[in-house]
């Protein structure tokens, strides 16, 4: 059974128009994190929650917002997409505590923008 | 940004032959992880590995946990079709909050 599950798995947005993607984990985990991952390259860090505590990373633009309402779910905002914001979006937990911590992710979101 | 280099890049064998990878960096990580990554997919964790010098397996795949703390190897013996995907290394840093990825190797099996 899926443990981090993201939806939509595609998701075709217009330039401009505001759209969000959601993250939902039944692993109970502390931390929740969105990474963007373009072609062939690694997942890119874009921010993480440890619990409330949203963790922003230096290099992520603006235009990225998160929310973390409860435990099991998070979302990723972008408020006006641009074409170099086609991606696929990751979604990943982990307990957040201790040496032997490991990060599970989702299937993953492609997002188009046209 | 990212702090751990992997090699080779890309791989192209033949189905049967083993593989190896590896993972360094110039940071010291006290756990190192390999996912496998298929298209269009998010990676999937292979082996987790929490203690310098260690060793472990998992079917056809052995990983090992440099003994400096700043590298990591992965190996695949009998390569199938199936092990087609890409290989990325990651290590959690700064409290066990943030994972860094390698850049990953592609790995291609002709049958």
């Amino acid at each position: 059974d899926a443990m981090v599950i993201q939806n939509p798995r595609y998701q075709v947005t217009q330039f401009g128009k505001p759209v969000t993607l959601s993250c939902s984990q039944t692993l109970n985990h502390n931390v929740m994190y969105w990474y963007q991952q373009k072609s062939s390259q690694a997942p890119k860090l874009l921010f993480h929650y440890y619990d409330k505590d949203f963790n922003n990373e230096a290099d992520t633009p603006d235009n990225f917002q998160s929310r973390r309402p409860n435990t099991s779910f998070c979302f990723l905002d972008i408020r006006s997409p641009g074409l170099g914001d086609a991606a696929m979006y990751l979604c990943a937990t982990s307990r957040g505590q201790g040496i032997d911590t490991e990060a599970f992710f989702g299937q993953g979101t492609r997002l188009t923008v046209v | 940004g990212q702090q751990l280099n992997q090699s080779p890049q890309s791989m192209f064998i033949q189905e049967g032959e083993d593989v190896s990878m590896n993972c360094t960096s110039s940071s010291i990580f006290n756990t190192w992880l390999w996912y496998k990554q298929d298209p269009g997919e998010g990676p999937v964790l292979l082996i987790a590995l929490y203690k310098a010098g260690e060793l472990t397996s998992n079917g056809r795949l052995t990983a090992q946990f440099g003994i400096t703390r700043k590298d990591s190897f992965l190996n695949i013996s009998a390569s199938i079709p199936s092990d087609v995907g890409i290989y990325f290394c990651a290590g959690p840093r700064y409290n066990f909050n943030k994972f860094y990825f390698g850049s990953g190797t592609k790995l291609n099996v002709k049958p």
